[in-house]
């Protein structure tokens, strides 16, 4: 089945952009979602079909794909980023939605 | 607007059956929406259990599959899980979601409802 890799952990500085990386084989053929996920709370997606926002999600929050591996990126971070994200696929070869296993942003 | 909510028991014994229901308000569960079911175990990452189209048709996660069902009931506006011979792996906090196609990604879910089970 499809495996989307993702590293545990992302730190940054209040202000500073995050890259929070999602690898999967020609995941470029793919479209991927990118969800946040507060403590406590259900998650919520952030981008979808690659680079699109949803109403309601800041623009500092961008998303680009590419090759083997998709991007979110968040600008000029704030304190309230600080969440776990997941990237997100549909897999039609095996008929599957599949999740990364998430990386923990702390906002330092 | 669309609004998900999941009910069932919090505490099912071990080899029983966890049985969840997911009320959908906002939207007929009728319409062209995929309607799906995601688990989080205690401190771990998001599983895709299964989903089920209006028509009926359903995907499962393999490594579940033998033991889960989806269902729909239309007249209630509803849709169901049903996973059994649970174990202590089964713990987790069950999310119900909507997602407009199988390539868009999951724009509504629940609040989640946490299912645990022991003896």
């Amino acid at each position: 089945s499809y495996v989307l890799t993702q590293p545990p952990s992302e730190s940054v500085a209040p202000g500073e952009s995050a890259r929070v990386t999602c690898g999967g084989n020609n995941i470029v053929s793919k479209s991927v979602h990118w969800y946040q996920q507060k403590p406590g709370q259900a998650p919520v997606l952030v981008i979808y079909y690659d680079s699109d926002r949803p109403s309601g999600i800041p623009e500092r929050f961008s998303g680009s794909n590419s090759g083997n591996t998709a991007t979110l990126t968040i600008s000029r971070v704030e304190a309230g980023d600080e969440a776990d994200y997941y990237c997100q696929v549909w897999d039609s070869s095996s008929d599957q939605f599949v999740f990364g296993a998430g990386t923990k942003v702390t906002v330092l | 607007q669309v609004q998900l909510q999941e009910s069932g028991p919090g505490l099912v014994k071990p080899s029983g059956t966890l049985s969840l229901t997911c009320s959908v308000s906002g939207v007929s569960i009728s319409d062209n929406n995929w309607w799906t079911w995601v688990r989080q175990p205690p401190g771990g990452g998001l599983e895709w259990i299964a989903d089920i189209f209006h028509t009926g048709s359903t995907d499962y996660n393999p490594s579940l599959k033998s033991r889960v069902t989806i269902s729909l009931d239309k007249a209630k506006n509803h849709f169901s899980l049903k996973l059994t011979s649970v174990t202590a792996a089964d713990t987790a906090v069950y999310y119900c979601a909507r997602s407009p196609s199988r390539v868009a990604g999951f724009d509504f879910w629940g609040q989640g409802t946490l299912v645990t089970v022991s003896s």
